[in-house]
């Protein structure tokens, strides 16, 4: 039973940002959403994450809405190092483990 | 400053043959995970280590033991590698702190491509 659900793939043009959906309709309140990426052969690569109030790092903004059934991961300025497939993890509060989806594969094209 | 660090990062077993993969982190963090990823699938939790001297079961970890001897290091070993062994395996480790696990970052390696034949 998927906590997330992400569009399979999307495309983005290199300098444009790139908006990443992720339903998340069944979190409840003390569960995070996390961002992960994982560019092809390497590990996971931890973008950012928030509870209830929109947040920004040097990475990527996200956008989660009041009922925080749904966040938008940002990238301000997507480059081609960005290709990648995305992850949104919701993540309950004394849960060790990271549960990856399928994600959303994003090619940045020039 | 080298974060995770996987040994080695490909093997070929044969069916029945053991193997050890190793875990460094240098970032002296309490929590180790070791995770697989199969083609075309997420990652899935084999064990995980909440400090040094404690180890404990994932969502898939038949066929698999651990072991953290030292905070620094988390072995991942298989004693008698099967082809459904093949697969990715990934090291992650996430810092000290906060009581609220879902706040701990966990930070991964660059994987261990193992087959088995």
């Amino acid at each position: 039973d998927a906590k997330t659900t992400q569009p399979t793939s999307m495309d983005c043009a290199e300098g444009r940002a790139a908006n990443l959906p992720c339903n998340h309709s069944t979190i409840s309140g003390n569960e995070y959403v996390y961002w992960y990426r994982q560019i092809h052969s390497q590990g996971p690569q931890y973008i950012i994450h928030g509870l209830k109030n929109n947040e920004t790092n040097e990475m990527a903004s996200l956008i989660i809405t009041e009922d925080r059934k749904s966040s938008t991961l940002i990238l301000p300025h997507a480059t081609l190092r960005d290709t990648a497939v995305y992850y949104c993890i919701v993540r309950s509060l004394n849960d060790y483990k990271l549960s990856f989806g399928a994600g959303t594969t994003v090619t940045v094209r020039a | 400053n080298a974060g995770v660090t996987q040994t080695p990062k490909f093997r070929v077993l044969k069916t029945g043959q053991s193997m050890t993969l190793l875990c460094a982190q240098d970032m002296n963090h309490e929590y180790m995970y070791w995770y697989r990823q199969d083609p075309g699938m997420g990652l899935r939790l084999i064990h995980y280590s909440v400090g040094e001297g404690t180890t404990a079961k994932g969502e898939v970890p038949d066929g698999y033991n651990v072991s953290r001897l030292k905070k620094q290091n988390f072995l991942l070993g298989l004693e008698s590698a099967a082809p459904s062994q093949t697969s990715v395996y990934f090291c992650a480790s996430s810092p000290p702190g906060t009581l609220i696990l879902a706040k701990n970052i966990q930070y991964f390696g660059a994987g261990t491509r193992l087959s088995v034949l």
